[in-house]
């Protein structure tokens, strides 16, 4: 099955920096990506997702890049802010197979 | 729209016990899925349904058992609770089955003792 290792499991950030976030996978066949954000106390909510025929995404603060040929992919936040701190959950999945998450990155951005 | 939502939010419970968790969504999702999360072990699914009267087991079911009698439904049940329970649950639903976004309700923080 499907193998997804995210890292770093902690990032420190100043308010104001950049955060990249890794996940590789293991099945060549998975084709959408997904990135949640997570707050204190809160379900998982989706901020952003890239599918396999696209190589990059953006959302204002928010990027993700996709590397097929390596079977990596990142989550890049600019100009970081405090409410910017929260778990980010990478994820990849394929047609009718069981979607895996990474074990999660508590993002924490210092005023 | 309400969305996803899960009650109880807190639930402490005894070896032994038992007990249901509710999962409704009002967004007329087929798919409806329930995870745990545990510490530095991220999302993993117990079970999930394609549609009403359909079930499936995921990555770690046992010990758990679901129902989904209606579409915007899913119960989570534990008959036996073992204190490996410990989790929160989180319920989850989407309008595809797997490569589309999931909206996630607020979790149920469960403690077995």
């Amino acid at each position: 099955g499907e193998n997804v290792e995210q890292h770093p499991s902690t990032l420190s950030v100043q308010e104001g920096d950049s955060a990249v976030i890794k996940c590789t996978y293991s099945d060549s066949a998975s084709n959408y990506f997904p990135w949640y954000k997570q707050e204190l106390g809160k379900g998982p909510q989706l901020i952003i997702d890239i599918r396999s025929n696209v190589g990059e995404k953006k959302d204002q603060r928010i990027a993700v890049t996709l590397n097929k040929t390596a079977k990596h992919f990142s989550l890049h936040i600019t100009e970081t802010q405090p409410e910017d701190s929260a778990v980010y959950f990478c994820a990849a999945s394929r047609v009718s197979y069981i979607p895996t998450f990474g074990r999660g990155t508590s993002l924490i951005v210092h005023p | 729209n309400a969305g996803v939502t899960q009650t109880p939010k807190f639930r402490v419970l005894k070896t032994g016990q038992s007990m249901t968790l509710l999962c409704a969504q009002d967004m007329n999702h087929e798919y409806m899925y329930w995870y745990r999360q545990d510490p530095g072990m991220g999302l993993r699914l117990i079970h999930y349904s394609v549609g009403e009267g359909t079930t499936a087991k995921g990555e770690v079911p046992d010990g758990y058992n679901v129902s989904r009698l209606k579409k915007q439904n899913f119960l989570l049940g534990l008959e036996s609770a073992a204190p490996s329970q410990t989790s929160v649950y989180f319920c989850a639903s989407s309008y595809l089955q797997w490569s589309a976004e999931q909206y996630f309700g607020p979790g149920t923080r469960l403690t077995v003792t």
